[in-house]
């Protein structure tokens, strides 16, 4: 079964600019997630969607944030323009519908710096 | 406010003794406790998780302790072997999907 699968897993950008990240969740999890995980914290979720709809978002800095999930599979989030204190690996997560819901699966995240 | 608090930044342990990461929390609505383990550069995996209707959950080398009135849990490790070094972070729920994390615990080896 191949795991959750993230795109870039580097990226370098100065503060104001623009910058996305790709999630390939695990084929069948109807759940996704993502994390943002600045470095000496534990992962925070951002936002958790179910298929195609958002679930929770509240954590979610949508003036500069955004994530979609078309067609319920895979998931870009976005960020626009990016400030210093975004710099943290964001993690992507997936969790069946049917199975133990709390076991969420990740991806080897997205270590972003932004300069 | 940190609801899942775990208070030591890191641990060291001589291979083959017992481990013992401790994990505090403040919200009494949880009831269901995690355990993950993270290796550099790659994302957390889950290790092993714990019902609040129980008090002990072993799954091989790896147990994991529940105090409800102390709210407290902790993740014993017996025998530590190298390949246990690792960040642990002890994780709580008080729904079926959202996850709350502690910062992490860094578990290192000592041969």
């Amino acid at each position: 079964e191949a795991g959750v699968a993230q795109s870039p897993r580097y990226k370098i950008i100065e503060k104001r600019q623009s910058v996305a990240f790709w999630c390939n969740p695990i084929s069948g999890h109807a759940t996704l997630y993502w994390y943002q995980q600045i470095l000496g914290q534990g992962p925070k979720l951002l936002i958790q969607f179910q298929n195609n709809g958002v679930v929770d978002d509240s954590q979610l800095p949508k003036d500069r944030f955004s994530a979609e999930r078309l067609k319920g599979v895979d998931s870009t989030l976005k960020i626009q323009p990016a400030k210093l204190e975004d710099s943290a690996v964001y993690l992507c997560a997936s969790s069946s519908l049917y199975g133990t819901s709390y076991e969420q699966f990740f991806g080897p995240g997205t270590r972003l710096t932004v300069l | 406010d940190q609801q899942v608090k775990q208070n030591s930044p890191s641990l060291s342990v001589q291979e083959g003794r017992i481990s013992i990461l401790n994990c505090d929390y403040t919200n009494s609505m949880f009831d269901y406790f995690l355990w993950y383990k993270k290796y550099p550069a790659e994302g957390p995996t889950f290790l092993i998780s714990i019902s609040s209707i129980k008090d002990k959950n072993e799954d091989g080398r790896f147990t994991v302790f529940l105090n409800k009135s102390a709210k407290h849990l902790s993740l014993h490790i017996v025998p530590s072997q190298p390949g246990d070094s690792a960040v642990y972070f002890c994780a709580a729920s008080d729904s079926m999907d959202k996850i709350i994390f502690g910062k992490g615990t860094r578990l290192h080896i000592l041969p």
